[in-house]
């Protein structure tokens, strides 16, 4: 129930077009779901986040899709540059949580965008 | 100002040996997080502090892990007899309040040889 599930694993988009990785979860108290952004040999950045009052949020070309009642999220990066080249993890988590807020993490997408 | 930081970057050791990994949190930030990232896995939430509140030691995996805050800022993550599985990227992420953002660190590679 405290499983995040993503996919897909890899991802390769051509300059230009629209990367979209779905997650999916199980435990219907998580209320908060963001998307990090990870570099080689950096630590995972904050990209987007959701709650679940909203369908969809954006920010710059990139979108969370929220369906509460599949429970199921989506990232959508429009016009996919070379530099967007990473790999995304979604995550989940609930206030009041045992462990604070502590983050429960897909198992992350590759992101090639070729050029 | 500056951001989460971590030592060492890198850290090879022998099995067996202990290791003793460091957090710098973003200065003011009460919540402290420790998190393992496996080759292929995603990052798995080892240890949780908030304020002067007794840890969260939910996420260990052994009794051979365990970690402290002094002062409510810097964190030790101790690993006792490593194992060769104990090698991963630990992370250590902060945020200002519960429900915050969590900025994470750059992280320590630990192999275990």
């Amino acid at each position: 129930q405290q499983q995040v599930k993503q996919s897909p694993q890899s991802l390769i988009v051509q300059k230009g077009g629209i990367s979209i990785i779905n997650c999916a979860y199980e435990n219907t108290a998580f209320d908060y779901f963001p998307w990090y952004q990870q570099f080689p040999g950096k630590g995972p950045a904050l990209l987007i986040a959701i709650r679940p009052d909203v369908s969809e949020k954006k920010e710059g070309r990139f979108t969370i899709s929220f369906n509460k009642s599949a429970k199921q999220f989506s990232l959508h990066i429009m016009d996919s540059q070379p530099g967007d080249s990473a790999t995304y993890f979604c995550a989940a988590s609930m206030r009041g949580a045992q462990a604070g807020t502590a983050l429960i993490f897909g198992k992350g997408t590759t992101l090639s965008v070729s050029s | 100002g500056a951001g989460v930081s971590q030592s060492p970057s890198n850290k090879v050791t022998e099995k067996g040996k202990d290791v003793e990994l460091r957090c710098d949190p973003i200065s003011g930030h009460t919540a402290l997080y420790w998190y393992r990232q496996s080759l292929g896995q995603g990052l798995e939430f080892l240890i949780y502090f908030q304020g002067n509140s007794a840890p969260d030691k939910s996420g260990l995996p052994s009794d051979r892990f365990s970690a402290e805050r002094t002062g409510g800022s810097v964190s030790t993550l101790t690993i006792q007899r490593t194992q060769q599985e104990d090698s991963a990227v630990y992370l250590c992420a902060s945020s200002s309040r519960n429900f915050a953002e969590q900025f994470f660190g750059p992280g320590t590679r630990l192999t275990v040889l």
